[in-house]
């Protein structure tokens, strides 16, 4: 079974405050992804990992950064959280062939800024 | 151009009934389109894909049909249960690029 794991299941921060979601997944797949999820809006890429070290910004990367040191850890930081960043934050993995292989979503961290 | 249309935004459907989602697109390059189920309390997973060579794909009670002119592909739920009721998402993207491009989302309720 693929397991992508994310560090939180809810979370409640202040606005300003710096923010770590976490996403280690147990399968060496080569991609790793953010996306955040709203209401009317589905899923929307933030970033994306095709690499350890290696980024790239999806449709709305404003706000947010990442970090893979690890190939099996994809960290997502709001350096500065806002009100506006209050949603659902989901984790993807994807095996090393592009785009028509599987993704793998984790449960989702829910992030409430106050 | 990279946008997935997706409706309705929700939908109810009696228990035995077909349920009907509908997703358009407009980047010609798109060449898979999967769909995603997602649970409340838990990530999205892949119910059923198609590439644009076929017309349609079925999978149990689960099909994809595909209309390659007018860009657009929708899923059928035929015999709809109440097990059913989540939020569906369409998806495209092309090959060779990672980045999949996602619907708005139905979410669907079946109803006894």
């Amino acid at each position: 079974d693929v397991k992508v794991t994310q560090s939180s299941r809810y979370l409640v921060k202040r606005t300003g405050e710096k923010v770590f979601l976490e996403c280690v997944q147990d399968m060496d797949h080569e991609n790793m992804f953010w996306y955040r999820q709203d209401p009317g809006l589905g899923l929307r890429l933030i970033y994306f990992s095709y690499d350890v070290k290696m980024k790239e910004k999806g449709d709305i990367p404003e706000g947010y950064s990442v970090s893979r040191e690890k190939k099996e850890r994809f960290s997502l930081i709001l350096e500065s959280a806002s009100t506006n960043q209050t949603s659902m934050y989901l984790c993807a993995i994807q095996r090393g062939r592009p785009s028509t292989d599987t993704q793998y979503f984790g449960p989702g961290t829910r992030l409430t800024v106050l | 151009q990279q946008q997935v249309k997706q409706s309705p935004q929700s939908l109810i459907v009696q228990k035995g009934g077909i349920s009907i989602i509908n997703c358009a697109y407009e980047n010609t390059a798109f060449d898979y389109f999967p769909w995603y189920q997602q649970f409340p309390g838990k990530g999205p997973a892949l119910l059923i894909a198609i590439r644009p060579d076929v017309s349609e794909k079925k999978e149990g009670r689960f099909t994809i049909s595909f209309n390659k002119s007018a860009k657009q592909f929708s899923l059928h739920i035929m015999d709809s249960q109440p097990g059913d009721s989540a939020t569906y998402f369409c998806a495209a993207s092309i090959r060779g690029y990672q980045k999949v491009t996602f619907g708005t989302g139905t979410k669907l309720q079946v109803i006894p």
